[in-house]
């Protein structure tokens, strides 16, 4: 299958500060990427579809101005996470669809992200 | 009614038995059926997409799907320790990219 990478894997920040979490297709290109998050015990939410060249589109109740996407290449999307807070530690986790034939999604391993 | 609806268990199969996880969906215009594997604390991993009517096998697992039914399932032989996790089931509508997911079946392979 596909494969998808995400960093870092896990990060501790302070409160107030923003955190960047890249995620990339390493053996193909894909124009749309996904943004999820996870609370434990939780199912996956999504939080944002991301296309290459044009604005990400955010589920509703997620603060686009809160959590920033760029989707800049073929095989990368970025999420930051800006004036981060407590109740923004979760699991968060990209993925990206694979074009031509079926469109199948691939998981990054995911960033586990504490704010202190 | 939920979208699409699994059994959240836990199922409990002793090992080398068969594991059956069955899924149903809402909206008849779904086209792409998929089953993800999630160990605990790691993020979802494909096992099987299905597009068809029929079965489709890979190694131990197999796909099972009925359109007129609305209903997916994967079916694991011979189920091993590490196939203990949870099983999520999710599907695609036509022209729709985003996965719609079920909650999950916790499956637990009994040695």
């Amino acid at each position: 299958g596909a494969v998808v990478s995400q960093h870092p894997s896990r990060v501790i920040c302070k409160s107030g500060t923003s955190v960047k979490i890249e995620c990339r297709s390493l053996d193909f290109q894909a124009t749309t990427m996904f943004w999820y998050r996870q609370f434990p015990k939780q199912s996956l939410m999504l939080m944002a579809t991301s296309n290459e060249g044009s604005k990400a589109t955010y589920e509703q109740g997620v603060e686009k101005d809160k959590f920033l996407i760029n989707h800049a290449s073929l095989t990368l999307s970025t999420l930051t996470v800006t004036s981060a807070h407590p109740e923004d530690s979760s699991f968060y986790i990209c993925s990206a669809l694979t074009t031509g034939g079926n469109h199948e999604q691939y998981f990054g391993p995911g960033t586990r992200l504490t704010v202190t | 009614q939920k979208e699409v609806e699994q059994n959240s268990g836990p199922l409990s199969v002793p090992e080398g038995a068969i594991a059956s996880l069955n899924c149903t969906y809402s909206d008849r215009g779904s086209q792409s059926f998929f089953w993800y594997r999630q160990y605990s604390g790691k993020s979802p991993e494909l096992i099987m997409s299905i597009y068809s009517n029929g079965d489709k096998e890979d190694g131990r697992f197999t796909a099972q799907l009925n359109k007129a039914s609305q209903y997916v399932s994967l079916l694991i032989r011979d189920s091993q320790p590490s196939d203990s996790a949870t099983y999520l089931c999710a599907v695609t509508s036509q022209g729709a990219q985003k996965l719609v997911f079920g909650q999950g079946t916790r499956l637990t392979i009994n040695p």
